[in-house]
């Protein structure tokens, strides 16, 4: 069955340092999504992506995150200049249609750790 | 607003006994979909259904039930003679068409440990 993947599993970088956590989704979906969770509480939404633009984001995601999909396979999410605070779990998502019509499937996540 | 309200943080019970996740949602739009997620120790997050609002009948699947009433605007989550594997934690969410938004509006969630 597809799956969605992650990598790196688990990222440990310092303050101020820029990370990217990279993401394949299920190669025929055409929505895609990130989340994060900070350990412990609830799964929040950052942005969804769609026909290679931002389609929302959340106040989470300011100037210090961007995402893209460079080669139409890879989706990726950039922070800038980390800060404790973005220690979380990252996970990916990709949704083959519209809305909640269609089930998003989750990736692994990627649990960054900022120093 | 939309917003997803998981009122038990932790439920703790002996294996076999049946246990009832409890979740109420909060929209304005008539079309919506509703999720289960489970969230075991290893941090995955593992769908378990998706229920839309015009289709009120209750799922079975093997040990697993779900009650969707959209009067009390709750969709529970039943786990029948329970085993230690189903220790875990489960999300509601839900989903709704308006706007373009697609996002998951998540609950915060019910750490469930069952006990041998």
């Amino acid at each position: 069955e597809p799956e969605v993947t992650q990598t790196p599993s688990h990222q440990v970088t310092q303050m101020g340092q820029e990370v990217i956590l990279r993401c394949v989704p299920i190669s025929n979906h055409l929505y895609f999504y990130w989340y994060r969770q900070i350990l412990g509480q609830k799964v929040e939404f950052l942005v969804s992506f769609y026909n290679n633009e931002i389609s929302e984001k959340s106040e989470i995601f300011d100037d210090q995150f961007s995402v893209e999909r460079p080669d139409g396979s890879n989706f990726t999410l950039k922070i800038r200049s980390t800060k404790l605070e973005d220690s979380a779990m990252y996970f990916c998502a990709s949704q083959l249609g519209l809305a909640g019509a269609y089930e998003q499937y989750f990736g692994p996540g990627t649990r960054l750790t900022v120093t | 607003a939309q917003k997803v309200t998981q009122a038990q943080t932790e439920i703790s019970v002996v294996e076999k006994e049946d246990v009832t996740l409890d979740c109420v949602y909060e929209t304005r739009d008539t079309t919506y979909y509703l999720f289960w997620y489970k969230q075991p120790p290893s941090g995955e997050l593992v769908f378990l259904i998706r229920r839309n609002s015009f289709d009120e009948q209750n799922e079975i699947s093997g040990r697993y039930s779900w009650n969707f009433q959209k009067s009390t605007s709750s969709f529970n989550f039943t786990i029948t003679a329970s085993q230690v594997v189903d220790s875990a934690v489960y999300f509601c969410a839900l989903n709704y068409d308006l706007d373009s938004n697609y996002q998951l509006i998540w609950g915060a969630g019910t750490k469930l440990i069952i006990k041998p």
